[in-house]
């Protein structure tokens, strides 16, 4: 089973381009979950995909950030426009149901610096 | 609201010794689930163990183990027999439910190496 996949790895922009982070969740997983880690913090959570619907956006800094789930499978997250607060690494996680015995797989993360 | 506090940025253990990780966490929820995370420099987020907050037994996968203490709301990590594979970060964390909503809530983590 292919686990979840993040692209891109890793991406250096400048204060004021857009962004656009993308994860593939494991096939069949209704759940998607964007998390970010800014260097020396916790891990926090962005938002709850349930299908193509948005659960839980509650965790979202502002409106520079768009996250889409088109169709229920991929999702994208817009960064526009990046500022220098919004380095940090952007995880991705899916689990198959809700609740609290679901498995949750993460991906290996996108590395964002904006300079 | 609920956090989850690592009190250690950094440990240390050498090959085959053991190691306890600490967390503590805050919530006025009865039932949860915590987490321990270990995320090696290849970055990916894996899951070392779990605990249901309902279930008082100590949850063990062969070399890791908790200690939870409901009451003291704390839920430390064993790492027995370390091995070099066991160096990265350590995250623990929580997980609720709230209105079909779920998610984590980590603590800053703990960096483990491990020291041939």
């Amino acid at each position: 089973e292919a686990g979840v996949t993040q692209f891109p790895s890793h991406s250096v922009i400048e204060k004021g381009q857009t962004v656009t982070l993308r994860c593939d969740p494991i096939s069949g997983h209704d759940n998607l979950y964007w998390y970010r880690r800014v260097m020396g913090k916790e891990i926090k959570f962005l938002l709850h995909f349930v299908k193509e619907s948005k659960q839980d956006e509650s965790g979202m800094p502002n409106n520079r950030f768009l996250a889409e789930r088109t169709g229920g499978t991929y999702s994208t997250l817009k960064v526009q426009p990046a500022e220098l607060e919004d380095s940090g690494v952007y995880f991705c996680a899916s689990s198959p149901w809700t609740g609290y015995s679901s498995p949750l797989h993460f991906g290996n993360g996108t590395r964002l610096t904006v300079t | 609201a609920q956090t989850v506090t690592q009190s250690q940025p950094e440990m240390s253990v050498q090959e085959a010794e053991t190691v306890t990780l600490s967390c503590t966490y805050d919530t006025s929820e009865s039932d949860y689930y915590l987490f321990w995370y270990k995320q090696p420099p290849s970055r990916q987020m894996i899951l070392v163990i779990r605990q249901e907050a309902y279930k008082q037994q100590n949850a063990t996968e062969n070399r890791f183990s908790v200690n939870f203490q409901k009451a003291a709301k704390s839920f430390s990590l064993k790492i027995s027999d370390s091995q070099l594979g066991d160096a990265a970060m350590y995250f623990c964390a929580y997980r609720r439910t709230q209105g079909g909503s779920e998610k984590l809530v980590f603590g800053k983590g703990t960096k483990l190496t491990v020291n041939p």
